[in-house]
């Protein structure tokens, strides 16, 4: 069974530029969720989707956004990008369901964004 | 805003003896925590989960306890191995996927 797959895996972009990520999600996974890991602020929320709507979201400004697909896979995009939003990108799927299991998240290898 | 921390940064033990990770969270009405392990170049990877209606639980060579008295869980590792090198995260599982994570405990094995 094939993992949580993103792409790219590294990219460097400059300030002011925008970013989009992408995750594939587990094959059966509804829910997708997004993760910024920084070395200062640790794993941080984003933002969650379920059939193509987002449920859930974090404290980060509008630049930050997201969107997922009829087929479960999931982009997000950081606009106007700053020197602090140089970071992992984390991308996690679950079932969301209602068993036992259901809503532990199983991660990407993440994206892993410079901003110069 | 309610948050989960860990009680060390760093955790060094000599290989084959017993690990324990400690972490302590503040939101009383948290049910539900979960246990990751990131290797490096990795994303985390689940280990352990435990409910509130528990306080211990056990998987193979790990256990984790839950004092919801002192609002406080630990990550039991035994015998263990270069393998289990690492950073430790505890998270709680606050509803609709979103996890709050602790900034991490990095486990070193001594041969």
């Amino acid at each position: 069974k094939a993992g949580v797959t993103q792409t790219p895996r590294y990219l460097i972009k400059t300030r002011g530029q925008q970013v989009t990520l992408s995750c594939s999600p587990i094959s059966g996974h509804r829910s997708v969720s997004w993760y910024q890991q920084t070395p200062g602020q640790g794993l941080q929320f984003l933002f969650e989707y379920f059939s193509e709507t987002q449920r859930n979201k974090g404290n980060f400004p509008g630049r930050f956004s997201g969107r997922q697909f009829s087929n479960s896979r999931s982009e997000m995009n950081v606009s106007t990008l700053e020197l602090g939003d140089s970071a992992l990108y984390l991308c996690a799927s679950s079932t969301r369901g209602q068993s036992s299991g259901a809503n532990v998240l199983t991660f990407g290898a993440g994206s892993r964004l410079t901003v110069l | 805003g309610e948050s989960v921390g860990l009680h060390l940064p760093t955790l060094s033990v000599q290989e084959g003896d017993n690990s324990i990770i400690n972490c302590a969270y503040s939101n009383s009405a948290s049910d539900y925590f979960i246990w990751y392990k990131q290797e490096s170049g990795k994303g985390p990877q689940f280990i352990i989960d435990i409910r509130s209606n528990m306080d211990k639980r056990q998987g193979q060579r790990v256990t984790v306890l839950l004092n919801k008295t002192v609002k406080h869980l630990s990550l039991q590792i035994a015998a263990t191995q270069p393998g289990d090198s690492a950073v430790y995260f505890c998270a709680d599982n606050q509803g609709a996927q979103k996890l709050v994570f602790g900034q991490g405990t990095r486990l070193t094995i001594n041969p």
